[in-house]
C-alpha cells in the first residue's frame, strides 16, 4: 500500500523565481493537505483541496496557489519566492471532507530559497 | 486566537523509563487532537488521536490525555525506547467540522538516554 509521496526531495530556487511541488496521496484518500515547516517549527496549514477544489486555507498569501487532478495528486505553487519561503513542504492526505483526522504525512520537499 | 503550545523544548529521559509530553492549547471550541512524531528527515507520523468527549485514550505504549477543564493534553510513552527518540507535536483541528485544518504546537524534542 503506497503512502503518500512527493517530489522533488529537495530544491533550490533563487529569490523571485517559482516553483512547483508535486503530491501523490496515499491510495484510497482523496484530500490533499498542505503544510510548511520552518526549521524547529511546527507545521503551519496552508490549504487544502478535495474534489479538485480548494475547501480551506490557511494565513498564506496568493502567491501560495495549489492544484487538485482527477487521480486525486496535488500540486502547490509558489511564485515570487522570498527568501523566508526557504522551509520544508509537507503534503498529507486523508479519506474525505470529514476524515481530518489520521492524516497521513509525505517525507516533504525541502526548498532552499537563495 | 487559536493556537497550540508545547510546556518544554526538549525532555530527556531514561531508558526504560515512562516519558510525559505536555501541550497546551487555547481554543475551548476545539474538538480534536492528535499526537504526531517526526523523526529527523521525515514526514510527521501519526501517533494518536482524542475528540473532545473523551479525556483519556490509550494505544500500544502510549496513552493520550485531555484535560478541557485547563485545555491540556499530554502525551505519555510507557517503558521508553531508543526509537523513542524524536520531535513529538501536539496538533488541532481548527476547522469547525473535523475536516483537516491542523494547528501544530512547536514541538517537544525527546531524547532517550540508553
Amino acid at each position: 500500500d503506497a503512502g503518500v509521496t512527493q517530489s522533488p526531495t529537495h530544491l533550490i530556487k533563487t529569490r523571485g523565481q517559482q516553483v512547483t511541488l508535486r503530491c501523490s496521496p496515499k491510495s484510497g484518500h482523496d484530500t490533499v493537505s498542505w503544510y510548511q515547516q520552518a526549521l524547529g517549527q511546527g507545521p503551519q496549514f496552508i490549504f487544502q483541496y478535495y474534489e479538485e477544489e480548494e475547501r480551506q486555507r490557511g494565513n498564506f498569501p496568493d502567491r501560495f496557489s495549489g492544484h487538485q487532478f482527477p487521480n486525486y495528486s496535488s500540486e502547490l505553487n509558489v511564485n515570487a519566492l522570498l527568501l523566508g519561503d526557504s522551509a520544508l513542504y509537507l503534503c498529507a492526505s486523508n479519506l474525505g471532507m470529514t476524515g481530518g483526522y489520521e492524516q497521513y504525512f509525505g517525507p516533504g520537499t525541502r526548498l532552499t530559497v537563495t | 486566537g487559536e493556537s497550540v503550545g508545547l510546556h518544554l523544548p526538549t525532555l530527556s529521559v531514561q531508558e526504560g523509563d515512562n516519558s510525559i509530553i505536555n501541550c497546551a492549547y487555547s481554543n475551548s471550541a476545539s474538538d480534536y487532537f492528535i499526537w504526531y512524531k517526526q523523526e529527523s528527515g521525515k514526514g510527521p507520523q501519526f501517533i494518536i488521536d482524542i475528540r473532545s468527549n473523551m479525556d483519556k485514550r490509550q494505544g500500544q505504549r502510549v496513552t493520550v490525555l485531555l484535560n478541557k477543564t485547563v485545555k491540556h493534553l499530554s502525551l505519555q510513552i510507557a517503558a521508553t525506547q531508543p526509537g523513542d527518540s524524536a520531535v513529538y507535536f501536539c496538533a488541532e483541528d481548527a476547522s469547525s467540522s473535523n475536516t483537516g485544518k491542523l494547528i501544530f504546537g512547536q514541538g517537544t524534542t525527546l531524547q532517550v538516554k540508553p
